[in-house]
C-alpha cells in the first residue's frame, strides 16, 4: 500500500513556463515533506522541504505548497529551464528517521 | 565541503557471489541511511545508523544483507549469495542529528547480478 503517491509518471513543459508536480500522501501524521531531483545514474539531490506548520516554502524558482486537509503536496518550478529535466521524487519523513518516497515524475522541458 | 561518496559506482557480479559496498557520509553527520532503488520506483529504506548503532532495519533487508558502521564514520553494506533480484541501485544518505530531517544522498552503487 503506497503511502506516498505521484500519479503522473511523466510531464512535459515548454521552456519558460511553469512546471507543477503533484504528490499525495495517506497519513495525516506526516509532518515533514521533501522534494528531490534525480538525474540518470546519480543519487537524488535535495531541492526543497516544508514542515507541516507551513503551507508554502519558496527557494528561488522552486516553491512547495502543502495542503494538509487534502493531504496533497505540490512543487512549482517557474520559469522552467532545460536543466530542470529530471525525475522528481516527493518524500515524507516517517518515524523521524526514514524517508518514504513516491514513484517519481519524469519532467521534460522542451525548448 | 565534500558530499556523500560511495564506492564502487558500478558492480557486475555472478549469482551466488558476495559483494560489499562502501559509503562515506558527510563529515560530522551522525546519521547514515541505506536505500535501494529499482527501475521505475522511488528509493526504499533498508537500514539506519545513529553513530555506530544500527537502529532500524527494513523487512527488505533479508538475512543475506548485513550493514555495519564500526567507528561511526563510513559504512559497509554486504550482500551474500547474490540473487538476480538484488540488481538495483544502492543509495547511501547522511544527515546531522540536529534538524536531521533532510538527508543528503551519494551517487549510488549500481549492482547487476548475472
Amino acid at each position: 500500500d503506497q503511502q506516498v503517491k505521484q500519479n503522473s509518471p511523466s510531464l512535459s513543459v515548454q521552456e519558460g513556463r511553469i512546471s507543477i508536480l503533484n504528490c499525495d500522501y495517506t497519513n495525516s501524521m506526516f509532518d515533514y515533506f521533501l522534494w528531490y531531483k534525480k538525474y540518470p545514474a546519480e543519487g537524488p539531490t535535495f531541492l526543497i522541504s516544508i514542515s507541516s506548520i507551513k503551507d508554502k516554502n519558496e527557494d528561488g524558482r522552486f516553491t512547495v505548497f502543502l495542503n494538509k486537509s487534502a493531504k496533497h503536496l505540490s512543487l512549482h518550478i517557474v520559469p522552467s529551464q532545460p536543466g530542470d529535466s529530471a525525475v522528481y521524487f516527493c518524500a515524507v519523513v516517517q518515524g523521524a528517521q526514514k524517508l518514504v518516497f513516491g514513484q517519481g515524475t519524469r519532467l521534460t522541458i522542451n525548448p | 565541503d565534500t558530499g556523500v561518496s560511495q564506492d564502487p559506482r558500478h558492480k557486475i557480479t555472478k549469482r551466488g557471489q558476495n559483494v560489499t559496498f562502501r559509503c562515506d557520509p558527510i563529515s560530522e553527520h551522525n546519521r547514515l541511511y541505506w536505500y535501494r532503488q529499482t527501475l521505475g520506483q522511488g528509493p526504499e529504506f533498508l537500514t539506519y545508523f545513529q553513530n555506530e548503532a544500527q537502529l532500524e532495519k527494513s523487512r527488505l533487508l533479508s538475512d543475506r544483507f548485513s550493514a555495519e558502521r564500526p567507528k561511526g564514520s563510513f559504512s559497509t553494506l554486504e550482500i551474500q549469495r547474490t540473487e538476480q533480484g538484488d540488481s538495483a541501485m544502492y543509495l547511501c544518505a547522511s544527515s546531522p542529528s540536529a534538524g536531521g530531517e533532510t538527508q543528503y544522498f551519494g551517487p549510488g552503487t549500481r549492482l547487476l547480478v548475472l
